[in-house]
């Protein structure tokens, strides 16, 4: 029930495409949901984050969907640059102030140039 | 605004020595820190929550007395790995504030 899916576990996508990556989770509990980049050998960054109230949320060239009765949330990475190349976890909060967090498994994203 | 460093950013020990990484809160007050361990292509799990003043909350099948960790003040939680092996090889990060907003730079320690 502390678990965190994310799939697929890699992504490979042209410059200019949509990157997606998706997640799910079965605790009703968490009630807040990060995405984070990270590049080899640094800590994670938050990308974009959305609560269950909210269906959607955009920030730039990121979108999360939201789906609460589904459990099911994901990230789109519009206009993709071999910049966002970086293995990206989304990850849920399972207390009121967003900081004790369990994370999905990542996915590897390469945006070929 | 909330930045947390994290130090150091690599480490290399010998087998059986204990290490410190050392987590800090530059311009805010946190009195809830977490450590994480990430191993290579995994993701990162968490290892304790760091309460300031009090002693630590570690997950479960987290060693107490091999991973030490003391938060002795608003802005500061450090992490010692005792009488550290090979296996404790790893990628330690810290993170704190609320929301998920920031997290260290990380700790890549070596133990040989």
């Amino acid at each position: 029930q502390q678990q965190v899916k994310q799939s697929p576990q890699s992504l490979i996508v042209q410059k200019g495409g949509i990157s997606i990556i998706n997640c799910a989770y079965e605790n009703t509990a968490f009630d807040y949901f990060p995405w984070y980049q990270q590049f080899p050998g640094k800590g994670p960054a938050l990308l974009i984050a959305i609560r269950p109230d909210v269906s959607e949320k955009k920030e730039g060239r990121f979108t999360i969907s939201f789906n609460k009765s589904a459990k099911q949330f994901s990230l789109h990475i519009m206009d993709s640059q071999p910049g966002d190349s970086a293995t990206y976890f989304c990850a849920a909060s399972r207390d009121n102030y967003g900081q004790n967090f369990v994370f999905g498994p990542g996915t590897r994203l390469s945006v070929l140039p | 605004g909330a930045v947390v460093s994290q130090h150091p950013s690599w480490v290399i020990c010998k087998s059986g020595t204990s290490v410190k990484i050392e987590c800090r809160s530059l311009d805010f007050q946190a009195t809830t820190m977490f450590w994480y361990r990430q191993f290579p292509k995994q993701s990162l799990m968490l290892m304790a929550t760091s309460n300031e003043g009090s002693k630590a909350t570690y997950e479960q099948g987290v060693e107490k007395d091999k991973f030490l960790i003391n938060h002795a003040s608003l802005t500061l939680s450090t992490l010692t790995v005792t009488s550290a092996h090979p296996e404790d090889s790893s990628f330690y990060i810290c993170s704190a504030g609320s929301y998920g907003y920031t997290f260290g730079s990380g700790t890549r320690l070596t133990v040989v």
